[in-house]
């Protein structure tokens, strides 16, 4: 069984310009989470899409937003990128529904320097 | 609101003794408590949860944690490190019933000395 997919794993960007990163989740999850990892500020939760809705988010400005496709696969954007933007973004599945016991399957990451 | 606090961001043990990685959390209500592992490069890989029953959680390579409520802590061991199992941990806490939100604890890098 085939775990979370991230693509890409590494890409370097500039300051102002937009990147847009993938996940998909192990087959069958219909939940999906995404996470910031920062030296600084460790590990910090974004957001959580289940059934193509946003379910919860995290304490980012809007320029983080995503989104969830009708196959469960997801897609995050960071707009008008900043330095500070620089980090790991890690993905996460859940099988889900409702309430749970919150195991995530986590995917490798995807590693955003942003120059 | 919940929150995780790891005692020691860099823990060094030698081959063959006792890993004790330390997490104490604050929480409302009843929580979930995990402890995940994370090697360079790499995602996050579940070590073990506690949600409900048994407060002694066993995991996978060996890992051990005990939910003492009194204490609010989770503390995560090991009887024998071995030089596999340098790596950073992560504590994270849920609220029981909340959304797959976790709130990680800054992570403990374990060095293993031969």
């Amino acid at each position: 069984k085939a775990g979370v997919t991230q693509t890409p794993r590494y890409l370097i960007k500039t300051r102002g310009q937009q990147v847009t990163l993938s996940c998909s989740p192990i087959s069958g999850h219909r939940s999906v989470s995404w996470y910031q990892q920062t030296p600084g500020q460790g590990l910090q939760f974004l957001f959580e899409y289940f059934s193509e809705t946003q379910r919860n988010k995290g304490n980012f400005p809007g320029r983080f937003s995503g989104r969830q496709f009708s196959n469960s696969r997801s897609e995050m954007n960071v707009s008008t990128l900043e330095l500070g933007d620089s980090a790991l973004y890690l993905c996460a599945s859940s099988l889900a529904g409702g309430l749970g016991t919150g195991e995530l399957f986590f995917g490798e990451g995807s590693r955003l320097t942003v120059l | 609101a919940q929150s995780v606090t790891q005692l020691g961001s860099h823990v060094s043990v030698s081959e063959g003794a006792l890993v004790l990685l330390r997490c104490n959390y604050s929480s409302s209500v009843p929580p979930y408590l995990f402890w995940y592992v994370q090697y360079p490069n790499q995602g996050l890989q579940l070590l073990l949860k506690y949600t409900t029953g048994a407060t002694l959680v066993k995991g996978i390579n060996g890992f051990e944690a005990e939910f003492k409520k009194s204490e609010t802590s989770f503390h995560l061991t090991k009887p024998s490190a071995h030089m596999s199992d340098a790596a950073e941990y992560f504590c994270a806490v849920t609220l029981s019933g909340s959304a797959r939100q976790l709130t990680f604890g800054s992570g403990t890098q374990l060095t293993v000395l031969p």
